[in-house]
């Protein structure tokens, strides 16, 4: 079956730690996100990737980085300098243009906890 | 800039009852607009999407909403409600070509028997 599988499911941080979260797509999606989600304000965009080897940062970036060597996968390390790092993580893969079929997949999601 | 405006933290209604969920949006030119609904600890599935045409679309599960321009909002309704339905309700507007998508805060829907 097609779709966004994002692992682990649940994941732990020591403080100081880099962890990273896997996002694999098997849609042939060009466009892959990764959105943040805390109690109260949506999601918010973290990057976003609409090609192999480039991305943009979107509205929260400090603190994260990306990589996108392979068109299915876009894993996002949590790095030692985001202060703020437990929440919901979700990974989204979306077509390129206009009309039907350009809506946003989303994967299960990846909770973090800083412990 | 583009926003997305769910007036309605939290919403409780009873199984069986009518359900609305409020969603206005502020984005310059004409929007494609999407309802999500998301579990606990879960991914958002897709209720049901707007981009033109006919104004008021059908999704899952029973939804749907309507397009009002000149209100600039996209209400979800379901007229009757399930148990099932209780969940969190996310409505969003891509802001690109590329499917990026801006999202209100949510609306936290609770079911009572």
């Amino acid at each position: 079956d097609g779709g966004i599988t994002q692992s682990p499911k649940y994941l732990f941080r020591k403080e100081g730690q880099n962890v990273t979260l896997s996002c694999e797509q098997n849609l042939n999606h060009d466009a892959m996100y990764w959105y943040r989600q805390d109690p109260g304000q949506g999601l918010r965009l973290i990057y976003y990737s609409q090609i192999v080897n480039d991305f943009q940062k979107g509205d929260i970036a400090e603190g994260y980085s990306v990589s996108r060597e392979k068109k299915e996968s876009f894993p996002l390390t949590v790095t030692s300098a985001q202060k703020n790092p437990t929440a919901f993580y979700l990974c989204a893969s979306s077509h390129e243009g206009a009309g039907m079929n350009t809506e946003a997949f989303f994967g299960q999601g990846t909770r973090l906890t800083v412990v | 800039a583009q926003s997305v405006t769910q007036p309605d933290i939290h919403i409780t209604v009873s199984e069986g009852a009518s359900l609305e969920l409020r969603c206005n949006y502020s984005y310059g030119a004409t929007p494609y607009l999407f309802w999500y609904v998301q579990s606990p600890g879960q991914g958002l599935q897709l209720l049901l999407k707007y981009f033109s045409g006919d104004t008021l679309v059908q999704g899952i599960k029973g939804f749907e909403a309507e397009f009002k321009r000149s209100q600039s909002s996209f209400n979800l309704r379901k007229p009757s409600v399930h148990w099932s339905d209780a969940a969190e309700y996310f409505c969003a507007v891509r802001t690109d070509s590329w499917g990026k998508l801006q999202f209100g805060a949510g609306t936290q829907v609770v079911v009572t028997p």
